[in-house]
């Protein structure tokens, strides 16, 4: 059973549209991840959040640790978002040892103009 | 600027041959990591390396190799034993002691195998 699960697996907007991309997970954590993923493959991080909410021009995170659940929320949105984005939890005390997270399958979005 | 670098993008290889994927960093960051990607699945921990001359394996470490001889650089042999190796490589890295968070990537290596 993957531990992180997102939705939508895939999502297609139109220009300007506000999107939110969800993401769940069962283990304990002490932060989380939202990465974005171009294209040609090379991937770039957005947000890691522990708590409350984060900003960065028009992409906002959000999460919740006592429900285990996160968003990312892109406003106004534009051709250029259109990626896969994905998510990803560190696994508390793997093997004793630090550096092993759970991603999620990532959701694809497309921004038609 | 810093950054991971991965090389080459593309690499194509004849089944039984041993390949190796390059991956330097210069962020000066203490932890590394090498991951595969597979069309619809999440990423998946092939080895990492917490300091130089150590490296630990990961969840799907079968039929791969590493070496972390420099603490800028950590090459991922993929053995003739790996039963699947085409896929998409990324190598990443972060500040030790902060349960892998934040994550800097490479571009990825698209190794093709037939």
């Amino acid at each position: 059973k993957n531990e992180v699960e997102q939705s939508p697996q895939n999502l297609t907007a139109q220009e300007g549209e506000f999107i939110t991309i969800n993401c769940s997970y069962s283990v304990g954590i002490s932060a989380l991840h939202w990465l974005q993923q171009h294209p040609g493959g090379g991937i770039v991080s957005l947000f890691m959040l522990s708590s409350g909410k984060k900003k960065h021009g028009r992409l906002i995170a959000t999460i919740n640790i006592q429900e285990k659940h996160s968003s990312l929320h892109i406003t106004a949105s534009h051709p250029r978002d259109s990626a896969v984005y994905i998510c990803a939890v560190p696994i508390m005390n793997y093997g004793g040892s630090q550096g092993n997270l759970i991603f999620g399958k990532g959701t694809k979005l497309s921004v038609k103009p | 600027d810093g950054g991971i670098t991965q090389s080459p993008k593309y690499l194509f290889r004849k089944e039984g041959q041993n390949v190796t994927l390059s991956c330097e960093q210069n962020l000066n960051h203490d932890a590394m990591y090498w991951y595969r990607q597979d069309p619809g699945q999440g990423l998946r921990l092939i080895y990492y390396s917490q300091i130089v001359n150590d490296f630990q394996k990961g969840d799907i470490a079968e039929g791969y190799s590493v070496s972390r001889e420099k603490k800028e650089s950590f090459p991922l042999t993929v053995t003739s034993a790996q039963k699947n190796p085409t896929a998409f490589y990324l190598c990443a890295s972060s500040v030790a002691g902060t349960g892998g968070l934040p994550l800097h990537f490479g571009n990825g290596t698209r190794l093709t195998v037939t």
